[in-house]
């Protein structure tokens, strides 16, 4: 499976837009890259998942270079309750079989 | 989406006793996992449970230590046996559907003293 690297922490203020990048230089020909979200006391929430150039949902962006060795979330004006853990994962889509491997992810602290 | 429950949510236990630790899903799905998350560090898998065979865990997990079972589509235990401090974790059951991510329980928060 690739390995993800992320920053460990990111700090940021009310209605700024926050960018996460996540490195995956061993991404497969037949990886997914997916976001997870996750607060204090609760399981991991599913963000965005893509493969290739932007995906864009209500919550937020995913963007995806062409050599796709790396990927960043991007957060549109965040708020407090933006704060938690992101998670960056890469592997088996939709489709899988396999269970998710988490790295150690990006704790986001959003100030007012 | 699938929406999971687990029981209990939290729990203190001592040392050297059991706890089993059950998932109900409001869908029947064909994969479930459990992992654990150890104090402000990231998930580990410990297993992967299918209905009609056994589960198949990860390196560093035992079904001595770490039985489950699975009886249907839309439930799953996980007992965490003769525990220890070291134990202390929160668990999480996880779900598969047919053409979706995972999704997550809310975890059981087991403090073992």
């Amino acid at each position: 499976l690739a390995k993800t690297t992320q920053p460990i922490s990111m700090d940021s203020y009310e209605g700024q837009e926050v960018n996460i990048t996540c490195s995956h230089n061993n991404i497969a020909t037949n990886d997914y890259i997916t976001w997870y979200q996750q607060f204090p006391s609760q399981g991991p929430r599913f963000i965005i998942q893509g493969y290739k150039t932007k995906v864009t949902n209500e919550v937020a962006s995913l963007f995806i270079p062409a050599d796709r060795k790396s990927s960043t979330l991007s957060l549109p004006r965040v708020s407090l309750s933006d704060t938690a853990v992101y998670y960056c994962l890469v592997g088996e889509g939709y489709t899988g079989r396999r269970a998710l491997t988490f790295g150690s992810g990006t704790r986001l602290q959003v100030q007012p | 989406s699938a929406v999971i429950s687990q029981k209990p949510s939290r729990d203190i236990c001592q040392r050297g006793t059991s706890l089993t630790i059950q998932c109900q899903v409001d869908s029947q799905v064909t994969m479930m996992f459990w992992y654990r998350q150890q104090p402000g560090q990231s998930l580990t898998l410990i297993a992967t449970a299918n209905q009609g065979s056994e589960a198949t865990y990860e390196s560093g997990f035992v079904i001595d230590k770490f039985p489950i079972s699975r009886p249907n589509l839309t439930f799953s235990t996980l007992t965490v046996s003769n525990m220890s401090p070291e134990d202390s974790s929160i668990y999480l059951c996880s779900v598969r559907g047919n053409q979706e991510t995972q999704y997550f329980g809310p975890g059981t928060r087991l403090l073992v003293l």
